[in-house]
């Protein structure tokens, strides 16, 4: 079974400040892990989509990292913005066509 | 233009009656999912197709049943429907036939509540 597992469930950061946040998984037979942006009435928004043990993705202000040996992956966001509050989910793909996710991390940025 | 649309946004319904949930997507993707948003936040897996062929079917009641009439389109017909049904209920494409690679398109769910 794929538990996918991301800390903290909740955050509140100040407007400019950088914060972090974490999704784990089973490093056993890591095939994807998935980022997604999901905003308040919005639909589930794809950020990044990691294999690599050590990649590193960035797009903007926000940036991802993978490390599948110890089964962890950290979203990054720099310079947090009020646009920036959303739920981040995050996904593993560990085969068998399904895409399991956490719970996500509720990010409120305080102006 | 949206890639990922789900009709109806709102469902009200009364406990009993069948009702189907419609989704198409624009992508050209060759996979697409219904996921249902449980009482935690969680997105769960209910079915997947690939090119009209079923190749997910998780542990949902057979009151559930998913019809992909072309690789366009996966609609989900609820039979019989009990006051636990009631959730959001999201579809997704994907380019992929596993989504290993490829990111989840998502539509913009379809509240279902049933009384």
């Amino acid at each position: 079974i794929l538990n996918v597992e991301q800390s903290p469930q909740s955050l509140h950061v100040q407007e400019g400040d950088s914060t972090n946040f974490t999704c784990s998984f089973p490093s056993s037979n890591f095939y994807a892990l998935h980022w997604y942006r999901w905003e308040t009435a919005k639909s589930p928004e794809a950020l990044f989509v990691m294999t690599l043990n050590g990649d590193e993705k960035k797009k903007g202000r926000i940036s991802a990292t993978l490390n599948t040996k110890e089964g962890y992956s950290y979203l990054y966001i720099k310079g947090s913005q009020p646009e920036d509050s959303a739920t981040y989910l995050c996904a593993g793909f560990r085969g068998a066509q399904k895409l399991v996710f956490g719970q996500g991390t509720r990010l409120t940025i305080n102006p | 233009d949206t890639a990922v649309s789900q009709t109806p946004k709102y469902l009200v319904t009364q406990m009993g009656n069948d009702k189907s949930i419609k989704c198409e997507q624009n992508l050209g993707h060759d996979t697409m999912y219904w996921y249902k948003q449980d009482s935690k936040k969680f997105l769960k897996i209910m079915f997947s197709y690939n090119n009209k062929e079923l190749i997910i079917n998780e542990t949902v009641p057979n009151r559930f049943s998913p019809k992909s009439p072309d690789k366009a389109h996966l609609n989900l017909h609820i039979n019989s429907l009990e006051l636990g049904d009631s959730a959001v209920y999201f579809c997704a494409s994907s380019q992929d036939r596993e989504p290993g690679g490829s990111p989840l398109h998502f539509g913009n769910g379809t509240r279902l509540t049933v009384t």
